[in-house]
């Protein structure tokens, strides 16, 4: 398998413009998570997704950031309007569930990122 | 909320051995280790469930201690390739969060 796939690996964009990052996770895993890391706040999800439906978005900044999952090969972390306090590397990881326990994930695969630099 | 890392920091002669500490102030369901390069995405080391148990990876064990809301991550006998940033990350009992602790930059010097 390829691993979790993400694009664009680098983003520049300029201050009020959209931006859109996608994520391919893995084949057959049941969640995918996106996280944001800066050197300031380090590493925090901002929202992941179990069968293609959002569990927990608590950690979106606010209403500038949308993400959706139209089906379970395929997600999109979008930010409009995009601001420089929003440069930072994206994440998107994905793993199964954890069978043996209630709830819960197992390995969770990150994919490379996408570096995003917002002047 | 987040879980807290101890150390920060940590230098390390090869061969040394380190612990990583990653303590909650909530109540855990499971923690997961990861540990990042630069430049790099984290990558998975070991997941520990709630009941005390200890894994091992190699030269790398962790244990979860549940009372205390407390994993600790054991590197033995150090090797270069241990350099990176260690994250515990951590689901909370009774609610679908996940959520990464604070980090340890780890260097092992030859």
């Amino acid at each position: 398998d390829a691993g979790v796939i993400q694009s664009p690996r680098h983003e520049v964009t300029e201050m009020g413009q959209e931006v859109t990052l996608r994520c391919k996770p893995i084949s057959g895993h049941d969640y995918l998570f996106w996280y944001r890391q800066t050197m300031m706040r380090g590493l925090e999800l901002l929202i992941y997704f179990n069968n293609n439906v959002p569990i927990d978005d608590s950690g979106m900044p606010e209403d500038r950031f949308s993400a959706k999952m139209p089906n379970a090969s395929f997600s999109t972390l979008k930010i409009q309007p995009s601001e420089p306090r929003d440069s930072a590397v994206y994440f998107c990881a994905s793993s199964l569930a954890a069978l043996e326990r209630e709830w819960g994930t197992d390995t969770q695969y990150f994919g490379p990122g996408t570096r995003l630099t917002v002047l | 909320q987040q879980p807290v890392q101890s150390p920060q920091a940590v230098i390390l002669r090869e061969g040394e051995d380190a612990v990583i500490n990653c303590s909650s102030s909530k109540a855990l369901y499971s923690v997961h280790w990861y540990r990042q390069k630069h430049g790099e995405a984290p990558v998975f080391l070991m997941i520990l469930l709630k009941g005390g148990e200890q894994k091992g990876h190699e030269k790398i064990s962790a244990s979860f201690n549940e009372k205390k809301q407390q994993s600790s991550l054991y590197l033995t006998a150090s090797q270069l390739s241990y350099s990176g940033t260690y994250f515990c990350g951590t689901e909370y009992a009774g609610t679908y969060k996940y959520i990464f602790g604070t980090g340890t930059r780890l260097k092992v010097l030859a």
